[in-house]
């Protein structure tokens, strides 16, 4: 079974600091995306990577794609109470058959 | 340009009843997909269809789950009888094509609680 998995599970931090989201996997992936999950909705995609090493940006939300594709990061500078949310990474590809595989989530709550 | 649309939003029911959710995808998107997402878990795909033809059901439990794309644009996912076991909420999710790099929209879910 390949997993995703992601640290930490849940976070709670002040309006103003930073954190960091991993996401890892023994797999290899040949994309690698995160999605965000408000309460009562469905997640919604915030970026996709596709190449090892590959970083991107979104605004105060940076993206990083590992090396040998098997890991990802997300990056969010100077957090706001809007970021509030459920963090999903999810890892596709051919040796995925296709379809995408979905880390557990790492719940953010952000307090002003 | 409409989202994917889901309904009930939330259904509530007793062990071994039965229950169906519908899906109405993107217009003109090919691919459709049904998902469960257990509380504290990151959504688990159910079946994946392409038209109306079954690409992917290998984590579908077939012994009480079946779903059906007729004519290749809506969808239902039905489950009969329900378990304890099965509460979750269920996200269907469109593509353009087929899965892997595209983007997957998704609807907001159907909530169902099992007791």
């Amino acid at each position: 079974t390949q997993l995703l998995e992601q640290s930490p599970q849940f976070l709670s931090i002040q309006e103003g600091e930073n954190l960091t989201v991993y996401c890892n996997s023994s797999s290899v992936f040949s994309s690698l995306q995160w999605y965000r999950q408000e309460p009562g909705e469905g997640p919604v995609l915030l970026v996709t990577v596709v190449t090892g090493g590959e970083v991107k940006k979104l605004k105060r939300l940076t993206f990083q794609f590992g090396d040998a594709r098997k890991d990802s990061s997300l990056h969010i500078t100077a957090a706001q109470p809007g970021d509030t949310g459920l963090y999903l990474c999810a890892g596709g590809g051919h040796n995925q058959g296709g379809k995408l595989i979905f880390g557990q989530g790492t719940e953010l709550s952000v307090k002003p | 340009e409409a989202g994917v649309a889901q309904s009930p939003r939330y259904k509530i029911i007793e062990k071994r009843q039965s229950v169906a959710f519908w899906c109405n995808p993107i217009s003109g998107h090919a691919t459709l997909y049904w998902y469960q997402q257990i509380l504290g878990q990151g959504p688990k795909l159910l079946i994946q269809f392409q038209n109306n033809g079954v690409v992917d059901d290998s984590q579908l439990p077939k012994d009480r789950f079946s779903a059906e794309r007729l004519k290749g644009v809506d969808s239902t996912l039905k489950i009969q009888p329900a378990k304890l076991e099965d509460s979750a909420v269920y996200l269907c999710a469109s593509s353009p094509t087929t899965g892997g790099f595209e983007t997957q929209y998704f609807g907001p879910g159907t909530r169902l609680l099992v007791l």
